[in-house]
């Protein structure tokens, strides 16, 4: 089954920095790669997604880029903000008629003022 | 528009006892999916159901089982519970195929003691 690695599990960046999470996973057959942002004692919230036919993406200060190569996927925040703080998961899923989501560890991100 | 729901909020068991967590998709949304997030850990696949029928199943024991009604609510009950089944259950709701972004609910917080 598919096996998605998240990096670094915590990451503590100065406001306005920049801040990068990795992501990989096993299953060349994935085609569709999610991230969601999950607030202290909130649900997790779609913040990005990539499919696998597109290499970059990005909305405002977040992007994503996949190489489908390597088998990974980032997500860039640029000029971090306090309220960029929570627990950030990325995500693979084959949409074949298979659609089983397999999410990261997840990424704890503090945002420093 | 009315997000996806979870039922109850807290749900407080003993050892051996059976459990029962519902939830009711965002209105049009066939695909109904449960994680089970222990504390400080991500987010682990349960079941997905779309259209009535369970699609698939992450590796969990088939003590947790569960259903998707004509309405496309649904229902997790897992049996004869142990301490390490102690987590927050998340629901998350999706249109699709093709429409992979899923819409979580706000989760019931299952304690066993």
């Amino acid at each position: 089954g598919e096996n998605v690695e998240q990096h670094p599990s915590t990451l503590s960046v100065q406001e306005g920095d920049s801040a990068v999470i990795k992501c990989t996973y096993s299953d060349s057959a994935s085609n569709y790669f999610p991230w969601y942002k999950q607030e202290l004692g909130k649900r997790p919230q779609l913040i990005i997604d990539i499919r696998s036919n597109v290499g970059e993406k990005k909305d405002q200060r977040i992007a994503v880029t996949l190489n489908k190569t390597a088998k990974h996927f980032s997500l860039h925040i640029t000029e971090t903000q306090p309220e960029d703080s929570a627990v950030y998961f990325c995500a693979a899923s084959n949409s074949g008629g298979y659609q089983k989501v397999t999410f990261g560890t997840g990424t704890k991100l503090q945002v420093i003022p | 528009e009315a997000g996806v729901t979870q039922s109850p909020t807290h749900l407080i068991k003993t050892r051996g006892q059976q459990a029962t967590l519902r939830c009711s998709p965002i209105s049009g949304h066939t695909s109904v999916y449960w994680y089970q997030q222990a504390l400080g850990l991500g987010l682990q696949f349960l079941l997905w159901y779309d259209e009535g029928e369970e699609r698939n199943r992450g590796n969990f024991p088939p003590r947790f089982s569960g259903r998707q009604f004509p309405n496309y609510s649904s229902e997790l009950n897992v049996n004869a519970l142990e301490l390490e089944d102690s987590a927050l259950y998340l629901c998350a709701s999706s249109l699709g195929e093709p429409y992979n972004e899923q819409f979580f609910g706000p989760g019931t917080r299952l304690t066993v003691l």
